[in-house]
């Protein structure tokens, strides 16, 4: 039933790890994004895909490579994982990009590096 | 550069009214939203403004004046459970962009 799923919803790792957070989204929407959230609790776009495409690629380090492998899922994978990683990373998805009814966002990967 | 600004924190009392404001400057305007997060959760949509005015749900109304760049969102007979922070959020073209977040408080 859940609209965006992601997994996992904890992630500890040690720095240098390499690591992936899932998001699936069942309600046919044309566009996902991830957020990161950092400690401040400041929501910044990090990327967008619309059908598969990247639309939005915001000044984030390339160690960050997200995977749209269908509309329906957008994955993210880091390298080389630092502290400073450290954040709640959320999936959202919309249609036709933003809309009346804005994104609709999963529950957040709290991903904690050490 | 693009500047969306709330107060960082406020508090208010069971049943009563509380305002938070939003002053954006955005090199694009589609749209405001409101968002609602609860500690350890996703953010949840509360309200869109595109045009001038007040929109009305429930407890819950914003207010949108685009020549100003200012939203505001009312929060009417509060309660323990609206306890969040309050986020702004600007449509700029194909994208949104959030403000920092007003933490709200509400005691007995």
């Amino acid at each position: 039933d859940t609209a965006v799923s992601q997994t996992p919803k904890y992630l500890v790792t040690q720095m240098g790890n390499d690591k992936s957070i899932k998001c699936e989204q069942n309600l046919g929407h044309d566009t996902m994004y991830w957020y990161k959230q950092d400690s401040k609790k400041f929501l910044k776009i990090m990327f967008s895909y619309n059908n598969k495409e990247l639309i939005i690629n915001e000044t984030v380090p390339n160690r960050f490579s997200p995977k749209s492998p269908d509309k329906a899922h957008l994955n993210l994978h880091i390298n080389s994982l630092e502290l400073g990683d450290s954040a709640v990373y959320f999936c959202a998805s919309s249609q036709e990009g933003p809309s009346s009814y804005g994104y609709t966002f999963g529950s957040g990967t709290r991903l904690t590096v050490v | 550069g693009q500047n969306i600004d709330q107060p960082t924190e406020m508090t208010a009392t069971e049943g009563a009214i509380v305002q938070i404001n939003c002053t954006y400057q955005t090199s694009g305007f589609n749209g405001l939203f409101w968002y609602q997060q609860h500690a350890g959760e996703a953010p949840t949509f509360l309200s869109y403004n595109v045009l001038d005015g007040l929109e009305e749900k429930g407890r819950f109304s914003s207010f949108l004046s685009r020549s100003k760049g200012y939203s505001y969102l009312l929060l009417k007979e509060l309660q323990m459970k609206d306890s969040a922070s309050y986020l702004c959020a600007v449509i700029n073209t194909d994208k949104l962009i959030f403000g920092t977040g007003t933490r709200l408080q509400v005691f007995p």
